[in-house]
């Protein structure tokens, strides 16, 4: 089971870049590392998922060094409507790759 | 991306009553779904894997006889709450996840539950 730590929350302002790392000691060999957003009462939207090196997508970036240790999430320039809990997730459980969630980052997005 | 979807989005009821969500996903197929409560402030906790076909598999300390899991299409689950009381008032979100390995978990929008 892959336990994963986060900052609790950070702070931004509109425009800048907003990087959120993750760190999973005990990441298994065969797990992949999962963002996901959350806004207030709603499901959990994914972002982005990797394995290793550097991924890229329309709304995020994700970086995995080579031990796969931790992760980092980086958001281009910001707006207020990215204001939202950040999970990383690194799990899969036998065969039925159960995710379970962490603490999770609030970010704060300021005008 | 995929399409889970959970009704009704929000319910009230009596204390003592049993209601039940439905989790479908509607594009694909998922042998697996998973329940999730979620506290306000907190993050989401993970009840139970419901499986097509074959009973439900609960995570520690969750009562299976009150939260009753159904899984009785690839494409539906169904979560009952029975006897509610206050203390089960809470957010509950379903994911579900395409057939094979590693692929994203797709949520629900969730059910806001509130017993009275």
């Amino acid at each position: 089971l892959a336990k994963t730590t986060q900052p609790i929350s950070m702070d931004s302002y509109e425009g800048q870049e907003v990087n959120i790392t993750c760190s999973h000691n005990n990441i298994a060999t065969n797990d992949y590392i999962t963002w996901y957003q959350q806004f207030p009462s709603q499901g959990p939207r994914f972002i982005i998922q990797g394995y290793k090196t550097k991924v890229t997508n329309e709304v995020a970036s994700l970086f995995i060094p080579a031990d796969r240790k931790s992760s980092t999430l980086s958001l281009p320039r910001v707006s207020l409507s990215d204001t939202a809990v950040y999970y990383c997730l690194g799990g899969s459980e036998g065969n039925f790759n159960k995710f379970y969630f962490g603490s999770g980052t609030k970010l704060n997005v300021k005008p | 991306g995929a399409v889970v979807s959970q009704h009704p989005s929000r319910v009230i009821c009596k204390s003592g009553t049993s209601v039940k969500i439905e989790c479908r996903s509607l594009d694909f197929q998922a042998t697996t779904m998973f329940w999730y409560r979620q506290f306000p402030k907190q993050s989401l906790m993970l009840m139970a894997t419901s499986n097509e076909g074959s009973k439900a598999t609960y995570e520690q300390g969750v009562e299976k006889d009150k939260f009753l899991i159904n899984h009785a299409s690839l494409t539906l689950s169904t979560l009952t709450v029975t006897s509610a009381h206050p203390e089960d008032s809470s957010f509950y979100i379903c994911s579900a996840r395409r057939r094979g390995e590693n692929t994203e978990a797709f949520f629900g929008q969730g059910t806001r539950l509130t017993v009275v």
